[in-house]
C-alpha cells in the first residue's frame, strides 16, 4: 500500500526556515518524482514544486511564488523527500501535501498524504 | 505560465440531477504527437487531501463511479456528475500538466440544492 507521510510542519516567524519531510512507503521511491503541493487556510491548491528521479537527474522544478526560497531534496535510501523552506513569508502559511504520481512524469497526483500544516506568524 | 479558469465557482444542484463544472486553460494542453490532453480533475471534501478522479481528460480513475465523466480537449474541458449524490459534495478542481509550472483552476464548490 503506498503512503506517504508528512512532518515537520508548525508555528514559525517569518524570515525564518522550516524543513518537511515526506517518508514514503508502498513503491520503490527512486524511480519516481515527488510533488508538494500547498493549500492556504480556505482557499485552493498550489503547486509548489517537484523533484524528479534520479534516472531523470534528479532534477527540480519550483513555482514562481516559492523559487529561491524553497528547495526540494530527497534521499533514495532512507525514502524520504524534503522541502527545506527559508525566508518563509506570512502567505506561505498552508497545509503541505507531498504526493506520489503514479505515471512517473509527475503528471497526475493520485496518491496524497495528509499534509502538514505550517503557520508563518510573529 | 497556463492559467485554468473554472466556471462556476460554486454551484447548487437536486440530488439526482446533472452537475456540470467548466474548466478553460488560457492555451491549449493537448500534445498533438499522441492526441492526449493533459488534463486531470480532483475531488476534494472537507478535511481530507484531495482525490484524483480523471486523468488525461476524460479516463476515470479505478474505484471512481461512472457517474462522474470528464470530456473536452484542446482549452476546453468539462467535468459531469451524472447523478447528483449527497457523498460527491465537494469541491472540485482541474489541473493542466502539459507543462510547468502546473497550475489548478481556482475550484468549483458543489452543495446540495
Amino acid at each position: 500500500e503506498v503512503q506517504l507521510v508528512e512532518s515537520g510542519g508548525g508555528l514559525v516567524q517569518p524570515g525564518r526556515s522550516l524543513r518537511l519531510s515526506c517518508k514514503i512507503s508502498g513503491f520503490t521511491f527512486g524511480e519516481y518524482p515527488l510533488t508538494w503541493v500547498r493549500q492556504a487556510p480556505g482557499k485552493g491548491l498550489e503547486w509548489v514544486g517537484f523533484i524528479r528521479s534520479k534516472t531523470y537527474g534528479g532534477t527540480t522544478e519550483y513555482a514562481a511564488s516559492v523559487k529561491g526560497r524553497f528547495t526540494i531534496s530527497r534521499d533514495d535510501s532512507k525514502s524520504i523527500a524534503y522541502l527545506q523552506m527559508n525566508s518563509l513569508r506570512t502567505d506561505d502559511t498552508a497545509m503541505y501535501y507531498c504526493i506520489h504520481d503514479s505515471t512517473g512524469y509527475a503528471y497526475y497526483f493520485d496518491y496524497w498524504g495528509q499534509g502538514t500544516l505550517v503557520t508563518v506568524s510573529s | 505560465d497556463i492559467v485554468m479558469t473554472q466556471s462556476p465557482d460554486s454551484l447548487a444542484v437536486s440530488l439526482g440531477e446533472r452537475a456540470t463544472i467548466n474548466c478553460k486553460s488560457s492555451q491549449s494542453v493537448l500534445y498533438s504527437s499522441n492526441n492526449e490532453n493533459y488534463l486531470a480533475w480532483y475531488q476534494q471534501k472537507p478535511g481530507q487531501p484531495p482525490k484524483l478522479l480523471i486523468s488525461w481528460a476524460s479516463t476515470r480513475e479505478s474505484g471512481v463511479p461512472d457517474r462522474f465523466s470528464g470530456s473536452g480537449s484542446g482549452t476546453d474541458f468539462t467535468l459531469t456528475i451524472s447523478s447528483l449524490q449527497a457523498e460527491d459534495v465537494a469541491v472540485y478542481y482541474c489541473q493542466q500538466c502539459y507543462s510547468n509550472p502546473r497550475t489548478f483552476g481556482q475550484g468549483t464548490k458543489v452543495e446540495i440544492k
